[in-house]
């Protein structure tokens, strides 16, 4: 069975850093890319960047990029998003997803959320 | 801001059907790119509902059912039921952004 595990719950303050780490299970880790998406509270999904934990080849939504670091170890079949110098605007549920490439790709599997509180 | 749109709700009766539209532009559904579906219960994480505009990945039930035509996609669920009541967004491909994945503005189902 495909899972996607997540880390647990954060409460941060502005400025501070964070790693969120999305461990994946049931499948070859490395022949699927895992996926980002932010949903802050009461709104829509936004896709934030995707990896390849084959070779760490990483893309990222414009509007992301900067703002946070995606990356990958094969050997624990484990992503991460790095979130940097936080901001009350981080708050939200962030979820890792596993790509599922097609002629119009899509996310097949999730990870059960990790919710961000960023707050003085 | 989103390049699907959808309404903010819909509605409706038990054992009705209702309709959910996605409307996209020729950069991503009027180009030809599938689109894909996902139901979030409260609280829960996004689930695939329907993938590839009209299939259903195993174990959803055949009450959903996915089409599209020209820049537009829809979500049809027959025989509302009360666990039917959640968020659903559309996802496709857009090749005019940068962003590729995009995802629709979602809709909550209401079950009256």
């Amino acid at each position: 069975e495909v899972q996607l595990v997540q880390s647990g719950a954060e409460v941060k303050k502005p400025g501070e850093s964070l790693k969120i780490s999305c461990q994946g299970s049931g499948y070859s880790f490395t022949t699927h890319w895992i996926g980002w998406v932010r949903q802050m509270p009461g709104k829509g999904l936004e896709w934030m960047g995707i990896i390849n934990p084959g070779d760490s080849d990483t893309r990222y939504m414009p509007s992301f990029e900067g703002q946070v670091t995606i990356s990958a170890d094969k050997s624990i079949s484990t992503a991460y998003l790095q979130l940097i110098s936080l901001k009350a605007s981080d708050t939200a549920m962030y979820y890792c997803a596993r790509l599922k490439v097609a002629s119009t790709d899509y996310f097949d599997y999730w990870g059960q959320g990790s919710p961000v509180t960023v707050s003085s | 801001q989103s390049v699907l749109t959808q309404p903010p709700s819909v509605s409706g009766a038990p054992g009705q059907r209702i309709t959910i539209f996605c409307t996209g532009s020729d950069s991503n559904i009027g180009a030809g790119y599938d689109v894909h579906w996902y139901q979030q219960l409260p609280g829960t994480a996004p689930k695939l509902l329907i993938y590839d505009t009209t299939n259903r990945p195993s174990g959803v039930p055949d009450r959903f059912s996915g089409s599209k035509s020209g820049t537009s996609a829809s979500l049809a669920i027959t025989g509302l039921q009360a666990e039917d009541e959640a968020d659903y967004y559309c996802q496709s491909y857009d090749r005019s952004v940068n962003a590729n994945y995009v995802f629709g503005t979602g809709t909550k189902v209401t079950v009256l």
